[in-house]
């Protein structure tokens, strides 16, 4: 059972906008920077968003990401095919001497 | 250019033991931390640990407290993961990873992965 909630799936058309949300708590969320991967099938997992909103160079602009209180959200405007992937968020964790936790991860689908 | 090569993953009989590493280049290896993720079939990322760059601490996920052991030789630029007590449930692709330089924690560089299969 993960310690973030993610939506299983989510999907839309080309060109639509996307959400996903991340539900977390005080210790991960609350009181730490979020950051979202994207996994292609067989491929390791790539940063898209950290410190909540932040891209890294190369990440195009119709990836954003936002935080408020305990939760988060990564929003894909202008839905494009190759977006379809699964996104993970993810948070450090004060309790338990400390851990990094992931969400169970997001299917995206491009209809 | 960041590269990071993780070996020794294979088949292991439940309770057996396997030594993982990863090998890195492209960065100075002793000024960052460094992480194992792991991911099961068809299944979700998990973190399974976590060692500093240098001054020798280490964090560990519940799940494999006590029979995991983190560590980096960084004048090899290597990290290990010593996995020992395995059990079918530790079946997954081992990543590792590098945290970012900074105050936030997160992962900007990831090796290909390699396959540990706990089966009789």
């Amino acid at each position: 059972q993960s310690v973030l909630t993610q939506p299983p799936s989510a999907s839309g058309t080309p060109g639509q906008r996307v959400t996903i949300s991340c539900s977390g708590s005080s210790s991960n969320i609350g009181s730490n920077t979020v950051n979202w991967y994207q996994q292609f099938p067989g491929t390791a997992p790539k940063v898209l968003i950290y410190s909540n909103n932040q891209r890294p160079s190369g990440v195009p602009d119709r990836f954003s990401g936002s935080k408020s209180g305990t939760s988060a959200s990564l929003a894909i405007s202008g839905l494009q095919s190759e977006d379809e992937a699964d996104y993970y968020c993810a948070a450090w964790d004060d309790s338990l001497n400390g851990r990094y936790v992931f969400g169970p991860g997001t299917k995206v689908t491009v209809l | 250019e960041v590269q990071l090569a993780e070996s020794g993953g294979g088949l292991v009989q439940p309770g057996g033991s396997l030594r993982l590493s990863c090998a890195a280049s492209g960065f100075t290896f002793s000024n960052y931390a460094m992480s194992w993720v792991r991911q099961a079939p068809g299944k979700g990322l998990e973190w399974v640990s976590a060692t500093s760059g240098s001054d020798g601490s280490t964090h560990y996920a519940d799940s494999v407290k006590g029979r995991f052991t983190i560590s980096r030789d960084n004048a090899k630029s290597t990290m290990y993961l010593q996995m020992n007590s395995l059990r079918a449930e530790d079946t997954a692709i081992y990543y590792c990873a590098k945290r970012a330089r900074g105050a936030w924690y997160y992962f900007d560089d990831w090796g290909q992965g390699t396959l540990v299969t706990v089966s009789s």
